[in-house]
């Protein structure tokens, strides 16, 4: 069966850090490229970060560039999101999504999601 | 960069039809061709409905259509049922990043 599922979210005072994984399976990780995107409470979606499918290359959004880190093992199956210095604003479920396209380059098409994970940032 | 426009809410009896709007810029629906639509029930995955503004995947009803106009972009709900009570994002494709709506809330009268 094609699946994502997060996992690692929690609370975390303001300033830490935390790191969220993305275990998937039913398909090869290794030809995919794979997102982060995280939905504050009662807000919309927000694109986060985007790794291609050999790792070597990563993108951010402006609002975690700096303080966010995605990685992944091809071998294990596993996508990963490193968050540091975390803030309040950083709250939220945060899901892991896969682009429809095969291979190099990414189109910011989602057509695979798991169903969050939940970290919440407060003191 | 600024999210997509969408209203906030739109609804409508069973049956009947309805269109969410996607309004964007130049620099992303105007520029690419990757966008897309996503349903969202709440504490489930998104579900991906339109890709590449008009696309259907493998499996999604052919009730939802999209289609592409310039720097906007919609998506068309047919024969409209309960179960379509659902959030709906537009996104796009923006250079790097992708950009999505702020969504619209569906309610089924």
């Amino acid at each position: 069966q094609v699946r994502l599922e997060e996992s690692g979210g929690g609370v975390v005072q303001p300033g830490r850090s935390l790191r969220v994984s993305c275990a998937t399976s039913g398909f090869v990780l290794s030809s995919f490229p794979m997102y982060w995107v995280r939905q504050a409470p009662g807000k919309g979606l927000e694109w986060v970060a985007v790794i291609s499918f050999d790792g070597r290359n990563q993108y951010y959004a402006d609002s975690v560039k700096g303080r966010f880190t995605i990685s992944r093992d091809n071998d294990k199956d596993t996508v990963e999101l490193r968050l540091n210095s975390l803030r309040a604003n950083d709250t939220g479920v945060y899901f892991c999504a896969r682009d429809i396209r095969v291979g190099s380059g990414h189109t910011g098409t989602f057509d695979l999601w798991g169903h969050g994970t939940v970290v919440t940032v407060s003191s | 960069q600024s999210a997509l426009t969408q209203p906030a809410s739109v609804s409508g009896s069973p049956g009947q039809s309805l269109t969410i709007s996607c309004a964007g810029t130049r620099s992303d629906i105007g520029e690419y061709p990757f966008v897309s639509w996503y349903q969202h029930h709440p504490g489930q995955a998104p579900k991906l409905l339109i890709f590449e503004a008009f696309k259907r995947p493998s499996g999604v009803s052919d009730r939802f259509s999209g289609s592409k106009s310039g720097n906007a972009a919609s998506l068309t709900i047919s024969g409209l049922q309960p179960e379509d009570e659902a959030v709906y994002y537009c996104c796009s494709y923006a250079g790097v990043g992708s950009l999505f709506g702020g969504g619209t809330k569906v309610t089924v009268l």
